[in-house]
């Protein structure tokens, strides 16, 4: 069975910090997809990143980046000198390669940033 | 830009009662998903849909059903609302990605309060 923990519920930062969410997966699978989405206070979820098992890249998005490594199944997500409107609640999600919309996410990691 | 819409962003309801929650999306999507949102969670898949006429189970279908008769339109229905049911509802759609596992792409979200 898929599992995905994000261990920390919340973090609070002070503006320009840096923060670090972590993602830890289980899967049998060896394809599979990693998403980040983000929930703002208006509650919609946006998608932030996916991956799929055979990209181990890091990727880099303006303050964002995501380090992957299959060997600790991890996938986690850094915002670099964060700002008030990271403030949001974070998922990290997992799916079987052709699962199409069915994805296992983790609880989420409330981020506080303040300033 | 995709654009799914849910019909009500609040509801409350009364424990019993038969309640239907509706979702909209206007860019032709085959695939259209449930999930509901409580704290420490995260999200859970109610049922799916991958064609008109057509659904399935998710991981938490007990006390849910769920209509698509028309492609843009897909509607979850709490048979006899309960207590537990109390949550945040979040509809979703996805293209046909292929192999690719296309994102999600979330409404708004209906927080129901059943009392």
């Amino acid at each position: 069975a898929q599992k995905v923990t994000q261990a920390q519920t919340e973090i609070s930062v002070v503006e320009k910090e840096d923060v670090t969410l972590d993602c830890v997966y289980e899967t049998r699978d060896t394809t599979y997809y990693l998403f980040w989405y983000k929930q703002p206070p208006s509650g919609e979820l946006v998608f932030l990143i996916r991956r799929n098992s055979f990209d181990e890249q890091n990727e880099i998005s303006g303050r964002y980046s995501w380090n992957f490594q299959k060997s600790t199944s991890s996938f986690n997500f850094t915002i670099t000198a964060s700002q008030v409107v990271d403030s949001a609640v974070y998922f990290c999600a997992l799916s079987e390669l052709f699962s199409w919309g069915k994805l296992q996410f983790g609880a989420g990691t409330q981020v506080v940033v303040t300033p | 830009d995709v654009k799914v819409t849910q019909s009500s962003r609040y509801l409350v309801k009364r424990t019993g009662e038969k309640v239907f929650l509706e979702c909209v999306q206007d860019m032709d999507h085959e695939n259209m998903f449930w999930y509901r949102q409580d704290p420490g969670l995260g999200l859970r898949l109610i049922y799916f849909s991958y064609d008109v006429k057509m659904k399935e189970k998710g991981d938490i279908p007990e006390g849910y059903s769920v209509s698509r008769e028309k492609k843009e339109r897909f509607s979850l229905i709490l048979e006899s609302a309960s207590t537990n049911q109390t949550s945040m509802y979040l509809c979703a759609t996805v293209a046909d990605p292929g192999p690719y596992n296309s994102p999600l792409h979330f409404g708004n979200g209906t927080r129901l309060t059943v009392t």
